[in-house]
């Protein structure tokens, strides 16, 4: 079946402009993460979903960062007023189960410029 | 400084050759700790996933090794191929991650093999 994917793949916007980031993960995974991805960083969560429970939201930078699930499959990634420093990839994983031991597959990400 | 750290950060080999990759992490207690790799435009896949109590852990020409009385934990590749360059990442489930499974990545080795 298909894996995780992610649109768009490349985003280049103008600084103080909203953007969304798109996410479809693995279907029938529960778990959903979002994490960015800097120039010579570790990945960085930023948000989790699990089911019908509340999200963990606290990797989110700022309250100009948000994200959805809905139906308990797609997701979608919102950044209001952008900056510069958001410029980052962005990727999704989704997972199985909430085993520590299950593997979060990765989507391709999506690369956002903020001019 | 971070919980991950891993080196070199970049590393050179001729094709056929082998090379370790090493991981040193201060996250305890953790759940266990897997190495994926991450091609350049591409989401991190899982390579080798190793619980505490393992220590080694081989998937084809790849190898993991676990120390955790030392913390270290190293990723051998056996006769390099030109489709192993990529990003090698090390990323420890710490034990106390709760629901969320928060992950700890490192910050990658970039590999460059080289015909």
């Amino acid at each position: 079946g298909a894996g995780v994917s992610q649109s768009p793949s490349n985003k280049v916007t103008e600084k103080g402009k909203d953007v969304e980031l798109r996410c479809d993960p693995i279907s029938g995974h529960t778990a959903l993460y979002w994490y960015r991805q800097s120039l010579g960083q570790g990945l960085e969560f930023l948000i989790y979903f699990q089911g019908n429970s509340a999200p963990d939201k606290s990797g989110l930078p700022s309250d100009r960062f948000s994200a959805e699930r809905t139906g308990g499959s797609v997701s979608t990634l919102t950044i209001q007023r952008t900056q510069q420093e958001d410029s980052a990839v962005y990727l999704c994983a989704s997972r199985i189960g909430t085993a520590s031991t299950d593997t979060q597959y990765f989507g391709p990400g999506t690369r956002l410029t903020v001019l | 400084k971070n919980q991950v750290e891993q080196s070199p950060q970049s590393l050179i080999i001729l094709e056929g050759k082998n090379c370790t990759l090493q991981c040193n992490y201060t996250v305890s207690p953790f759940s266990n700790l897997r190495w994926y790799k991450q091609d350049t435009g591409r989401g991190p896949v899982s390579l080798t996933i190793m619980t505490f109590s393992e220590n080694t852990k081989s998937n084809g020409r790849y190898t993991a090794t676990l120390d955790a009385d030392t913390k270290q934990s190293s990723l051998h590749i056996t006769a390099s191929q030109l489709s192993d360059s990529a990003s090698y990442i090390c990323v420890v489930s710490p034990a106390y991650g709760g629901a969320t499974n928060k992950l700890i990545f490192g910050t990658g080795t970039l590999l460059a093999v080289q015909p």
